[in-house]
């Protein structure tokens, strides 16, 4: 099983300026085979990016990310107030090989 | 559009089963993996595993084994997910999740399930 660590635990950041989070895999991931997801209290998870690098449906473009391999980076350009919510990566390859990280909490400083 | 609306909240004693259905519209509910996904409270996300509906196969994570069942029924579109034994750690909210050919996920509205002691 493909293990995913997120750094860092919290972000602290204030609205307009631009958050990084991390996700790394404890081994190569397939192409195209990463997701973001988005969740805020009391909400069921939403999906942010798929396929690695793909915007889901009603995703601003302040959202992107860069990676491959192990290590895949969700950058979110300019924070609005919106966006403070608890950030996940997931990976999905092989058998049965689905796995979430434990998450990055970004907070507004 | 694609929806997965799930059952609505359980309470069970440790040591009863629960059994959460998941109801599938807006795409071919035997054409992609139904997958269930755990979130004890105020804890993270945890894949439980997957079922093919197209023939019932299934697949489970590493602490998922033995006493999580997936089934479904393709003639009313619905999934599946039976937990036994239950113990008050099984405690939290229980999504199923699929994704079409893109990768494109879509989730249920989530089903909290509470076990006491």
């Amino acid at each position: 099983e493909i293990a995913l660590t997120q750094s860092p635990g919290t972000l602290s950041l204030s609205p307009g300026e631009r958050a990084t989070l991390s996700c790394r895999a404890s081994e190569s991931v397939m192409s195209n085979s990463v997701a973001w997801f988005q969740q805020k209290p009391g909400q069921p998870p939403r999906l942010l990016i798929y396929a690695t690098s793909s915007r889901a449906n009603g995703i601003p473009d302040r959202f992107s990310v860069s990676g491959s391999g192990t290590d895949f980076t969700l950058t979110i350009s300019r924070l609005e107030p919106e966006d403070f919510a608890v950030y996940y990566c997931q990976q999905y390859g092989g058998s049965p090989g689905y796995s979430f990280g434990q998450g990055t909490r970004l907070e507004i400083k | 559009q694609v929806q997965l609306v799930q059952s609505g909240a359980e309470v069970k004693k440790a040591g009863a089963s629960v059994k959460v259905s998941c109801k599938a519209s807006g795409y071919i509910f035997t054409g992609y993996y139904m997958h269930w996904v755990r979130q004890a409270p105020g804890q993270g996300l945890e894949w439980m595993g997957r079922i093919n509906p197209q023939n019932g196969v299934t697949d489970f994570g590493p602490n998922f084994q033995g006493r999580v069942t997936m089934t479904r029924d393709t003639s009313i579109k619905t999934a599946y997910l039976e937990v036994n034994r239950l113990r008050p750690d099984d405690t939290g909210v229980y999504y199923c999740v699929t994704s079409d050919s893109s990768a494109y996920y879509y989730l249920g509205q989530g089903t909290l399930v509470t076990v006491s002691s």
